[in-house]
């Protein structure tokens, strides 16, 4: 089955600086790969996805790209702020979300200082 | 807005007791939505996928009988936990595809289940 790996687990900026989390997944079918920000106590919050169609999807700060032929995809924030600090979530999905569950990478935890 | 609302935010049940927490969409129907338990500083773990009229799948190392889901209407899945056990709390939450494409995944709150 797909299996994600998620580095690092933990990750540490100074505000307004950049946070880059990385991801791979392991079977070439996924095709849909979102990524979720969770605060301590909520469930995940969607923040951005790519679909495997696409390369690069941006919105505001928060960029994702996606290499299928290496099998990875990165999420990118700037002008990072203390509230962005949260644990973010990669997933992949072999079908698609409409019938596919998400395997998850085991997470980030983003420490933004101010 | 949530597009994916679960009840109760949480809750505290005695040893051998059972619980219920539903998943509703909102404003949209779900023929499938999924079931994760999280532990501490750990990711989501699916549990079982939830099927509108039919029955739940489990994944591999989940006790069906002890995590009873049913998913009766097109806007609520709820799942069970059976004689809960202290091993048992956790924090549950749900997902629903919806979106324009119907394929965007969307969380509920989460649920956070303590048992003493």
């Amino acid at each position: 089955g797909e299996n994600v790996e998620q580095h690092p687990s933990t990750l540490s900026v100074q505000e307004g600086d950049s946070a880059v989390i990385k991801c791979t997944y392991s079977d070439s079918a996924s095709n849909y790969f979102p990524w979720y920000k969770q605060e301590l106590g909520k469930g995940p919050q969607l923040i951005i996805d790519i679909r495997s169609n696409v390369g690069e999807k941006k919105d505001q700060r928060i960029a994702v790209t996606l290499n299928k032929t290496a099998k990875h995809f990165s999420l990118h924030i700037t002008e990072t702020q203390p509230e962005d600090s949260a644990v973010y979530f990669c997933a992949a999905s072999l079908y698609g979300g409409s019938q596919g569950n998400l395997i998850f990478g085991k997470g980030t935890k983003l420490s933004v200082k101010p | 807005g949530a597009v994916v609302s679960q009840h109760p935010s949480w809750v505290i049940c005695k040893s051998g007791t059972s619980v219920k927490i539903e998943c509703r969409s909102l404003d949209f129907q779900a023929t499938t939505m999924f079931w994760y338990r999280q532990f501490p500083k750990q990711s989501l773990m699916l549990m079982a996928t939830s099927n509108e009229g039919s029955k739940a799948t489990y994944e591999q190392g989940v006790e069906k009988d002890k995590f009873l889901i049913n998913h009766a209407s097109l806007t609520l899945s709820t799942l069970t936990v059976t004689s809960a056990h202290p091993e048992d709390s956790s924090f549950y939450i749900c997902s629903a595809p919806t979106g324009t494409k119907g394929d965007t995944i969307y969380f509920g709150e989460g649920s956070w289940l303590t048992v003493v």
